[in-house]
C-alpha cells in the first residue's frame, strides 16, 4: 500500500492567497483526519470525516478554513485568505474501524509558509 | 480542554543506553498510543495500548498503560542512531462519538554514536 499521500509537500504563498492542500487516504480506510503541527501548539486536530461525512470540525480555527471529502479517496483542506499565522505543517491521517480507528496512519505532511 | 504532559522535552543519550519517557494527564484516557516522527515526515504509530495495566512490546520498545489510566510510559532499550526523532504520546478518552486524539508536545531524542 502506498500509504497516505499528500500534495503538495511544500507550499510558499503570499498573505491573502488561497491555499488548497490535498490528501489521498489509504484505500479502504473510512476515517480521515486533518491535523496542524506548530512548534508552539504541537499537533492539533482540525477536522475529521467518517465515510466522507464531516463529523467534528471544532478544531477548525476560523471560517477561513474549510475541508471537503467528495469521495472515499480524496480530501482537500482550503485556506482562503491565507495569513502568516497559518504557516505550519498540515498532516492528513486515515484509519479504519476494524483495526481500531485510534490507530491513525499519517501522511508526510504539507509544509506551508505564508509570507 | 484535555492536556498531556510529556517528559522529558528532549534528551541526549549515548548509543546503547536505555531510554525512558512518559506522559501524564489530569484526565482519564481509555486508549494510549505512542508515535515517532522522523525529520520531515509524519508521525508513525509505534505501539497502541487499550487496557489499564497493559504492557506491550514492539522490538526494543516497551510501553505501558498506567493503572490509573492517567499515564503511560515508553522505554527503548539499547538505543541505536536510527532511534533519533521526536516521540509523541497520544490519548483518547471515552466520549460519545468522539474519536479525537490528544497529543503530547513530544520528546526529542538524540543518540550520540
Amino acid at each position: 500500500d502506498a500509504g497516505v499521500i499528500q500534495s503538495p509537500r511544500h507550499e510558499v504563498t503570499e498573505m491573502g492567497q488561497e491555499v488548497t492542500l490535498r490528501c489521498k487516504p489509504i484505500s479502504g480506510h473510512d476515517y480521515l483526519f486533518w491535523y496542524r503541527q506548530t512548534m508552539m501548539r504541537g499537533l492539533e486536530l482540525l477536522i475529521y470525516f467518517n465515510n466522507n461525512v464531516p463529523i467534528d470540525d471544532s478544531g477548525m480555527p476560523e471560517d477561513r478554513f474549510s475541508a471537503k471529502m467528495p469521495n472515499a479517496s480524496f480530501s482537500t483542506l482550503k485556506i482562503q485568505p491565507s495569513e502568516p499565522r497559518d504557516s505550519a505543517v498540515y498532516f492528513c491521517a486515515s484509519s479504519h474501524t476494524t483495526v481500531g480507528m485510534e490507530t491513525q496512519y499519517f501522511g508526510p505532511g504539507t509544509r506551508l509558509l505564508v509570507l | 480542554g484535555q492536556q498531556l504532559n510529556q517528559s522529558p522535552q528532549s534528551m541526549f543519550i549515548q548509543e546503547g543506553e536505555d531510554v525512558s519517557m512518559n506522559c501524564t494527564s489530569s484526565s482519564i484516557f481509555n486508549t494510549w498510543l505512542w508515535y515517532k516522527q522522523d525529520p520531515g515526515e509524519g508521525p508513525v504509530l509505534l505501539i497502541a495500548l487499550y487496557k489499564a495495566g497493559e504492557l506491550t512490546s514492539n522490538g526494543r520498545l516497551t510501553a505501558q498503560f498506567g493503572i490509573t489510566r492517567k499515564d503511560s510510559f515508553l522505554n527503548i532499550s539499547a538505543s541505536i542512531p536510527s532511534d533519533v526523532g521526536i516521540y509523541f504520546c497520544a490519548g483518547r478518552s471515552r466520549g460519545a462519538g468522539s474519536y479525537q486524539l490528544t497529543f503530547g508536545k513530544g520528546t526529542k531524542l538524540s543518540v550520540i554514536p
